[in-house]
């Protein structure tokens, strides 16, 4: 079974730093997806970006990459220019690829980030 | 173009009682999947339903079933409530492509079982 671990429960940053997350995970597959989601005190879970294992380029999306080390069943999340809005739980979320493994995400338990003026 | 949106937001039930929550996807989508959030157990996968058919199942007792109707609406049903259902049940919409395609979550229903 896949298993997904962030092991930050909390973390803080100052504005406009730079901070990472870290999240590992555990798989014997070879075609998955790995997503980052944020989750903001409104609850509403927002994709923030998505990276998949057969591409060896990490993903980027404006403030936020990635760092995929596959071998290492490694995939850090970085924020750049650390905003307030920033303020959230995330979460490290992997997605077996191919048929009855459609819809499940496989999530971390989360680590709670703070940006701090 | 509208989000994914669920019904009721808030729930109260006692134990033993049984309960019906409600998901609209996104238009065009044809995935729905239902997650359970709790403190303890994080964010845990229930089941997904595509054309009207349940295709993916979660480690959840038989009280927790779920159907889609013909335009995508999904719902789920709690029987015989216990305590420890009381949670933040999301759904979530996807096209799909077949691929590991984007889960745009609704909002959630906080559901509260005392």
């Amino acid at each position: 079974a896949q298993t997904v671990t962030q092991s930050q429960p909390e973390m803080s940053v100052q504005e406009a730093e730079t901070v990472t997350l870290s999240c590992t995970y555990d798989t014997s597959e070879n075609n998955y997806y790995l997503f980052w989601y944020k989750q903001p005190p409104s609850r509403q879970m927002i994709l923030v970006i998505r990276q998949e294992a057969y591409k060896q380029q990490n993903a980027t999306e404006n403030r936020f990459s990635v760092n995929f080390q596959k071998a290492a069943k490694s995939f850090s999340l970085k924020i750049s220019d650390s905003q307030l809005g920033d303020t959230a739980m995330y979460f490290c979320a992997f997605m077996k690829y191919g048929s009855g493994n459609t819809g499940k995400l496989i999530f971390g338990q989360g680590t709670t980030l703070q940006v701090k003026p | 173009k509208a989000g994914v949106t669920q019904t009721p937001r808030y729930l109260i039930k006692t134990r033993g009682q049984q309960v019906t929550l409600s998901c609209s996807p996104i238009s065009g989508h044809r995935s729905v999947s239902w997650y359970q959030q709790t403190p303890g157990q994080g964010l845990q996968f229930l089941f997904e339903y595509f054309s009207e058919t349940q295709r993916n199942k979660g480690n959840f007792p038989g009280r927790f079933s779920g159907r889609q109707f013909s335009n995508s609406r999904s719902e789920m049903n709690v029987s015989t409530l216990e305590l420890g259902d009381s949670a933040l049940y999301l759904c979530a919409s996807s096209l799909p492509s077949g691929g590991a395609d984007e889960q745009f979550f609704g909002p959630g229903t906080r559901l509260t079982v005392l």
